[in-house]
């Protein structure tokens, strides 16, 4: 799972191995998660998301699932594939951002992220 | 389709100079983001704008100042840069309330 520190947590799997990465949040007024794909010199990509009102989603290759008791997020990547070697985070709508006269829009805190290697 | 675009793609920068990163989206968001990135502490929000013509201060503003004349642009600028501002910078864009957010390819900038 993520964590705060220098050292970001690891994940290394064999290709075509299923792969879980784990996310703890802290905030249990979160409503709304999403995880990003980090390739290495590139900005965060979107994979899938999930809201509060759900446990589970499903996309392409990817599961998300949400544990709103114990504050746990995990994505399930099936059949891992060498181009998903990349740093994985997991954000949480962490509240809305006020602004005077305008309209909130949430607030996405960023865990630190989980370094995938997936080797041949 | 560009989406968002940033620049520079990275920059060296002596202390005390004043610099903006440049961002762009051609998404008509209404939101659009500041973030830095720093290995160890993921991504921090320095500030963000919920629509033209408004900003607020994210986590870590000290040093950054943000406009948004348009809906379109949305510089950051450091007034004096110092080195604890070495780091990679990233713009984001939503269009509505718990969207998620698109990411620019980063501005690498160190400060020396």
């Amino acid at each position: 799972g993520e964590s705060v520190g220098l050292h970001l947590p690891t994940l290394s799997v064999q290709e075509g191995d299923n792969s879980i990465i784990n996310c703890a949040y802290s905030n249990s007024a979160s409503d709304y998660f999403i995880w990003y794909k980090q390739e290495s010199g590139k900005g965060p990509q979107f994979i899938i998301d999930i809201r509060s009102n759900m446990d589970k989603r499903q996309g392409q290759r990817v599961t998300v699932l949400l544990n709103k008791t114990v504050k746990h997020l995990s994505l399930q990547i099936a059949a891992t594939q060498p181009g998903d070697s990349a740093v994985y985070f997991c954000a949480e709508n962490a509240g809305n951002l006020a602004n005077a006269g305008g309209t909130s829009y949430g607030k996405l805190t960023f865990g630190q992220g989980t370094i995938l290697t997936v080797h041949p | 389709i560009a989406g968002i675009t940033q620049a520079p793609t990275s920059q060296i920068l002596a202390a005390g100079r004043r610099m903006t990163l440049r961002c762009t989206q051609d998404m008509r968001h209404n939101a659009m983001y500041w973030y830095r990135q720093d290995l160890g502490l993921g991504l921090r929000l320095i500030h963000y704008s919920n629509t033209a013509g408004t900003t607020g201060k994210g986590e870590v503003p000290d040093g950054y100042s943000v406009s948004r004349a348009n809906t379109d642009d949305f510089p950051l600028t450091l007034a004096s840069a110092v080195p604890s501002q070495t780091s990679v910078y990233f713009c984001a864009s939503s269009d509505r309330v718990g969207a998620e957010a698109f990411f620019g390819q980063g501005t690498r900038l160190t400060v020396v």
